[in-house]
């Protein structure tokens, strides 16, 4: 079975600075995982993904994610954050490709200028 | 379609009545998910369907919830008999595989927002 959990129901950064979002998951298989971004009264689109091609992955708008097995982490990182962050982020995990795909609690991020 | 269409949209219902949300997957996508959001919360999965075939309900609540895909296409999540507790955001989501990778990668509808009064 897989589960993830995100350590920081709310994480408040000042514009510019760097954003570190936690993922760490739990999976009996190696696992597929994903980065998804929901802004305000919007659905969710996907921000990244990770399918064991590459430990660092990149996604849209300068957000990456490191792959560490060792850890079972899959922590969010941009290195300026920028007021258009702010948004509620999910982490999520699958176990294969037609696995069910399960999410964690979010993070809501806060920018300040 | 172009995207996941949801509808309703938004449907206020009294204690007791039966509903019925529909998804329209992107034409091709193989698997359809539904989940459960609450305010300030993550999706909740509920069940998901490959083909018409529904792989998992694991996720359903109680047996007041039921999820179809007969065709292999439209699907409909039934909820029986509301209760207040039912009011949530329910979202639908239809998958492509990565072709590179086979990632599972999925497009959301935009929901629909069930109120039971």
């Amino acid at each position: 079975a897989q589960s993830v959990t995100q350590l920081g129901s709310h994480v408040s950064v000042s514009e510019g600075a760097l954003v570190l979002l936690r993922c760490n998951y739990s999976s009996s298989v190696p696992p597929y995982l994903f980065w998804y971004v929901q802004y305000p009264n919007q659905g969710l689109q996907l921000l990244l993904k990770y399918t064991s091609a590459a430990t660092l992955v990149k996604g849209i708008n300068g957000f990456e994610a490191e792959f560490k097995k060792s850890e079972t982490s899959f922590h969010l990182t941009k290195p300026s954050a920028h007021m258009s962050d702010a948004a509620e982020y999910f982490c999520a995990v699958s176990g294969t490709s037609y696995d069910k795909v399960i999410f964690g609690p979010g993070t809501s991020l806060s920018v300040i200028p | 379609g172009a995207g996941v269409s949801q509808s309703p949209r938004y449907k206020v219902t009294k204690r007791g009545q039966d509903v019925a949300l529909r998804c329209d997957p992107i034409s091709g996508h193989v698997s359809l998910y539904w989940y459960r959001q609450a305010l300030g919360q993550g999706p909740e999965f509920l069940t998901y369907f490959n083909y018409e075939a529904q792989q998992d309900k694991s996720g359903l609540p109680n047996d007041r919830f039921s999820a179809e895909r007969p065709e292999g296409s439209i699907s409909t999540l039934t909820i029986q008999r509301t209760e207040q507790r039912d009011s949530a955001m329910y979202r639908c989501a239809s998958s492509s595989r990565d072709r590179s990778s086979g990632a599972n990668v999925l497009t959301f509808g935009a929901g629909s927002r069930l109120t039971v009064l």
